[in-house]
């Protein structure tokens, strides 16, 4: 499982609340993403990030914002949650595999966090 | 615009039979194609990747660009294959790109 963890495993809370995500990594990667997952659109980016303090929008990243001030943390922050935001959020850090040649990187992900917003 | 593409949400089989499970690509260099698979509650994990040409738990895939597909197989389907499967694609960037997946399910 490549070291990643995920805090809260399930979360309910209601409309308008803030809520944080946290995602824990061991191994000191560089890259991290959040993901969140929901029938009929499978895995869509929300926001990733490349080093402490460099994060970038994924394709849904509308209503959440993140922050990395260390390497093995990022978090997720709904700054106002709403009932659209009621998904499973996954983790994921990206690892070069060296097994081959040329640059390859493969996806570990995280266990999830199953948020609900009432 | 890289994209992803699984035409099937859900596919059912009799353990047995063979499985197929289409992926198709549009991306403008030369990706990194990827199969992850989703086991009941648990987490993704990577099932194969194009680069490496093996075959994982009987599944393989290969990349055809001209077709850009990418589709998953296995001659004979297992019980414990029922899961969620993704195609997903690696491109610059260090970016990954998921499709929305398709749910197998195999009949005993």
């Amino acid at each position: 499982d490549a070291g990643i963890t995920q805090s809260p495993r399930h979360k309910v809370t209601e409309t308008g609340t803030p809520v944080t995500l946290r995602c824990h990594q061991t191994e000191n990667h560089r890259y991290m993403y959040w993901y969140r997952q929901d029938p009929g659109h499978g895995l869509r980016l929300i926001h990733y990030s490349y080093g402490v303090k460099d994060t970038d929008k994924g394709e849904v990243s509308d209503g959440y914002s993140v922050s990395r001030s260390k390497t093995e943390d990022f978090l997720l922050t709904l700054e106002s949650a709403t009932s659209s935001q009621t998904s499973v959020y996954f983790c994921a850090i990206s690892v070069r595999d060296r097994g081959f040649v040329g640059p390859s990187y493969e996806q570990y992900f995280g266990p999830g966090t199953r948020l609900t917003v009432t | 615009a890289q994209r992803v593409t699984q035409p099937e949400k859900l596919l059912s089989v009799f353990k047995g039979a063979p499985v197929e499970l289409k992926c198709n690509y549009s991306y403008s260099g030369s990706p990194e194609l990827f199969w992850y698979v989703q086991y009941s509650r648990q987490r993704l994990q990577l099932l194969l990747r194009h680069i490496s040409r093996e075959s994982i738990k009987g599944f393989t895939a290969d990349l055809n660009k001209g077709e850009t597909s990418f589709h998953l197989k296995k001659p004979f389907a297992q019980e414990e294959d029922s899961a969620m499967y993704y195609c997903a694609l690696s491109g610059t960037g260090n970016q990954f790109y998921f499709g929305t997946g398709t749910s197998l399910t195999v009949i005993p």
